[in-house]
């Protein structure tokens, strides 16, 4: 079964400071997407960043960027210059290159502290 | 540009009263539809996801229902809400044909009494 784990279920950092959140996926597919959504109180769903599997360099948006280690099957958000707008909840995803539905991890709420 | 409205952005209806929720897409053509639900402080559940007019598969066996009357329409119906029914709904959508990311729209949080 394809799964999405996300081992950190809340964080707290300083404004300003970097964090990084974890994630961690299960497949068999060698071609695949892995995203990162926000979802902050308003609890409208953004997307943050996005990766293919074929691409070797991770992508970057901006404070946004990701580390993908796909030997490892991680998929970790590094979030630099923390601001308050960063509060939300965070959500790794991952789609199968052959499949129409986004597999979910169960999300980390980041509260970034004044 | 895209953009996806939901509404009503919140309701709340009696146990056993029947439910309506409406989701729209414009700027884009054929696009896959999604209904998720979420409860408070979780994860996402997918509960019906349609790849074009008419067609809908269902995730979740439950009393609720979707359709798709037009391209870029999709509703999300109970005959019947359960309490259990309470939640946050969210419809997405993807570029139709092709593995893409989803955007979301604004949600409805559902009530039942």
């Amino acid at each position: 079964a394809q799964t999405v784990t996300q081992s950190q279920p809340e964080m707290s950092v300083q404004e300003a400071e970097t964090v990084t959140l974890s994630c961690t996926y299960d497949t068999s597919e060698n071609n695949y997407y892995l995203f990162w959504y926000k979802q902050p109180p308003s609890r409208q769903m953004i997307l943050v960043i996005r990766q293919e599997a074929y691409k070797q360099q991770n992508a970057t948006e901006n404070r946004f960027s990701v580390n993908f280690q796909k030997a490892a099957k991680s998929f970790s958000l590094k979030i630099s210059d923390s601001q308050l707008g960063d509060t939300a909840m965070y959500f790794c995803a991952f789609i199968p290159n052959r499949d129409d539905k986004i597999i979910f991890g169960k999300g980390t709420r980041l509260h970034i502290l004044p | 540009s895209q953009t996806i409205h939901q509404w009503p952005a919140t309701l709340v209806q009696p146990v056993g009263s029947p439910l309506s929720l409406e989701c729209t897409v414009e700027g884009t053509s054929n696009p896959n539809l999604y209904w998720y639900r979420q409860a408070a402080g979780r994860g996402l559940q997918l509960l019906f996801y349609s790849v074009g007019i008419g067609q809908i598969s269902s995730e979740v066996p439950q009393n609720l229902s979707a359709s798709r009357p037009q391209d870029r329409q999709f509703i999300l119906s109970s005959k019947k809400l359960l309490l259990s029914d309470s939640g946050f709904y969210l419809c997405a959508w993807s570029v139709g044909g092709r593995v893409a990311e989803q955007y979301f729209g604004p949600g409805t949080r559902l009530t039942v009494t």
